[in-house]
């Protein structure tokens, strides 16, 4: 089963504007952690944000906001005032804390076009 | 400080060939991950390893080997290549006690004719 689940294949964006990327993920666990992270075309994961499945608050790194509804299992991206250098993949991804699990399991992407 | 490298940047090899393919951690980290990632789709595990040992791994076939070195440095190895394992390979590196952060290199394009 996935575990991790982007709809959003491509968006396109207005510089300056503020953008969401959706992202719904599948666990049993209590424990969890999520990410994001930023795909340029060179192919680099570049970490963005983290978000605990204990956190009482949604986590913020400048212009990334996470927004966490824990209910609903979802752990949307937000983007704010994009920027040309916006343009890249994204992905989110999770890592259950169960002994003896390491692993991210990722979604398969958002493409983001931040258009001038 | 050294981020996580890798080598070599592309590769392209034949059917049925064997591959190697490198990963130095980020200074101070000891444990090192390798995922597959096709074009267009998301980074998949490969396994991870820790102490010199494979300490997790995910649904990849024994054609798929790997070793950590003292040094923490860590080598992906492939044999009898597939058409099917052209893709991105991408090596990160994270503290092996408890800690959630995984730094990635910049991957390794593979391609296979």
């Amino acid at each position: 089963a996935q575990k991790i689940t982007q709809t959003q294949p491509g968006m396109f964006v207005q510089e300056k504007e503020a953008v969401t990327l959706d992202c719904t993920y599948d666990t049993s666990d209590q424990s969890y952690g999520l990410f994001w992270y930023k795909q340029p075309s060179s192919g680099e994961m570049i970490f963005l944000i983290y978000q605990g499945s204990y956190d009482e608050q949604n986590a913020t790194e400048g212009r990334y906001s996470l927004n966490f509804q824990k209910a609903r299992k979802s752990a949307n991206l937000v983007i704010s005032a994009s920027q040309l250098g916006d343009s890249a993949m994204y992905f989110c991804a999770m890592r259950e804390f169960t002994p003896n699990d390491y692993k991210l399991s990722f979604g398969a992407g958002t493409t983001v076009t931040v258009r001038a | 400080d050294a981020g996580v490298t890798q080598s070599p940047t592309h590769l392209i090899k034949t059917r049925g060939q064997q591959v190697t393919l490198r990963c130095s951690p980020k200074s101070g980290h000891d444990t090192v991950s390798w995922y597959q990632q096709a074009l267009g789709q998301g980074p998949q595990f490969i396994f991870q390893y820790y102490e010199e040992e494979e300490r997790q791994r995910g649904n990849f076939p024994d054609r798929f080997s790997g070793h950590q070195f003292p040094n923490y440095s860590s080598e992906l190895n492939v044999n009898a290549l597939l058409l099917g394992d052209s893709a991105l390979y991408l090596c990160a590196s994270s503290l092996g006690r408890p800690s959630y952060e995984q730094y990635f290199g910049p991957g390794t394009r593979l391609t296979v004719t």
